[in-house]
Parts: structure tokens; C-alpha cells; sequence
């Protein structure tokens, strides 16, 4: 099974600050990854997918980059919204393979 | 609008067996894959399998072959999943997910916790 790191596990940002968060894969994923973000007690909302698109609706200062096997999610401008928990997911090789998942914060 | 209604809490003993539905509105049914995903606290996400319900096709996770069984029922645009000889390992919240058009989960069901306890 292809083996997701993701980094930080924590992280606690201030209002207005831009974060990353990664995901390592442990092969090539050929960019088939997709972010998502859960809220306490919800079910995960899409916000990235195929590594770099924006998914419909998703607030603008979202943003995916990367490629082979390192990608990061990018929140340029963290607002109170956006606390929760982010994971990254693979779609390239069965099983499909989730992230550890990020918990952010605002400070 | 698409939405995917999922069954009640459940908590079941162990060695016994759980079936958990998710009713689906708003698109056609037949025409996506549906995808099951458990969550358990600390140990994260894991991806169970999916369902194509136009024709019954399955795909599952090694892992769980034999413990958990993937239906659909057309007529009510319902999926299943059946989860057997349950053990404390199993006691989870369980999500179905709709395969979006660009190939990733893009609506999710509320969510059902299973809770294994004698």
C-alpha cells in the first residue's frame, strides 16, 4: 500500500497567516491526491483535487501545488472558518490511502 | 442537491453483524461510484472499498475482504454495508461517499458510529 506522511500533525495559526501543509506518498502518485478539511462532529468537504484544482466553491485561498510524490495544501490568509482537521488522500493505486490528518488552529 | 443520508448509531456485541445504509437524492444513483470509509479517533482514515451500483461491481480494500460486504439497491438509491463477526477493532464512524466527476469522494454521507461493546 502507498504510505501517506503527513506534516505537521498540529499546527496553530493567527489570523491572516498563510500555512502549508504537506503529504509525503511513499511512491509516485502522478499528482492523484486530493485535499479535504472536517470540521468537528461533520463529514470532510473536498477542497482540492487532482493535486492542484479547486474545487467548486471552495473559497479562493485554498490552494494545491506538487507533483511525483510531495504535495502541500496552502491557506493563504487563515480565517476562523478554517479550524479543523485537513487530510490529504491518494487516488492512484488501490487501496486508496489517507494522510494522518493535520489539526489546525487559530491562535 | 446531493445528499447522502446515512442509518442510525448502532451498537452491536461482538461475533455479531451490522448492515448500515446510505440513501442517496439528488443525482443518479446508478451513475457513480459509491465509496464506504471508516474513521476511527487516532488511528485516522482508512478507505474500505466501493460500489459501482449501475451494475453491483465492487472493489475492496484487502483489509477488509471478508468483514465488510458492499449492495446497492436501485430502486430505492440506497447502498449498503455490511459489516461481520464484529470486534472492538470495528467500533468506528463509518462514511459513504460519492465518487465526483473528477474521480475523488466529493459528497459524503453524516456519517454512522458503530459502537462494539458486550
Amino acid at each position: 500500500d502507498i504510505q501517506m506522511t503527513q506534516s505537521p500533525a498540529s499546527l496553530s495559526a493567527s489570523l491572516g497567516e498563510t500555512i502549508s501543509i504537506e503529504c509525503r506518498a511513499s511512491e509516485d502518485i502522478y499528482s492523484n491526491l486530493a485535499w479535504y478539511q472536517q470540521k468537528s462532529g461533520k463529514s470532510p468537504q473536498l477542497l482540492i483535487y487532482a493535486a492542484n484544482r479547486l474545487q467548486d466553491g471552495v473559497p479562493s485561498r485554498f490552494s494545491g501545488s506538487g507533483s511525483g510524490t510531495q504535495y502541500s495544501l496552502k491557506i493563504s490568509g487563515m480565517q476562523p472558518e478554517d479550524e479543523g482537521d485537513y487530510f490529504c488522500l491518494q487516488g492512484s493505486k488501490f487501496p486508496w490511502t489517507f494522510g494522518g490528518g493535520t489539526k489546525l488552529e487559530l491562535k | 442537491q446531493v445528499q447522502l443520508q446515512q442509518s442510525g448509531a448502532e451498537l452491536v456485541k461482538p461475533g455479531s453483524s451490522v448492515k448500515i445504509s446510505c440513501k442517496a437524492s439528488g443525482y443518479t444513483f446508478t451513475s457513480y461510484d459509491m465509496h464506504w470509509i471508516k474513521q476511527q479517533p487516532g488511528n485516522g482514515l482508512e478507505w474500505i472499498g466501493w460500489i459501482y451500483p449501475g451494475n453491483g461491481n465492487t472493489k475492496y480494500n484487502q483489509k477488509f475482504n471478508g468483514k465488510a460486504t458492499l449492495t446497492a439497491d436501485k430502486s430505492s438509491s440506497t447502498a449498503y454495508m455490511q459489516l461481520s463477526s464484529l470486534t472492538s477493532e470495528d467500533s468506528a464512524v463509518y462514511f459513504c461517499a460519492r465518487l465526483g466527476y473528477y474521480g475523488y469522494p466529493d459528497y459524503w454521507g453524516q456519517g454512522v458510529m458503530v459502537t462494539v461493546s458486550s
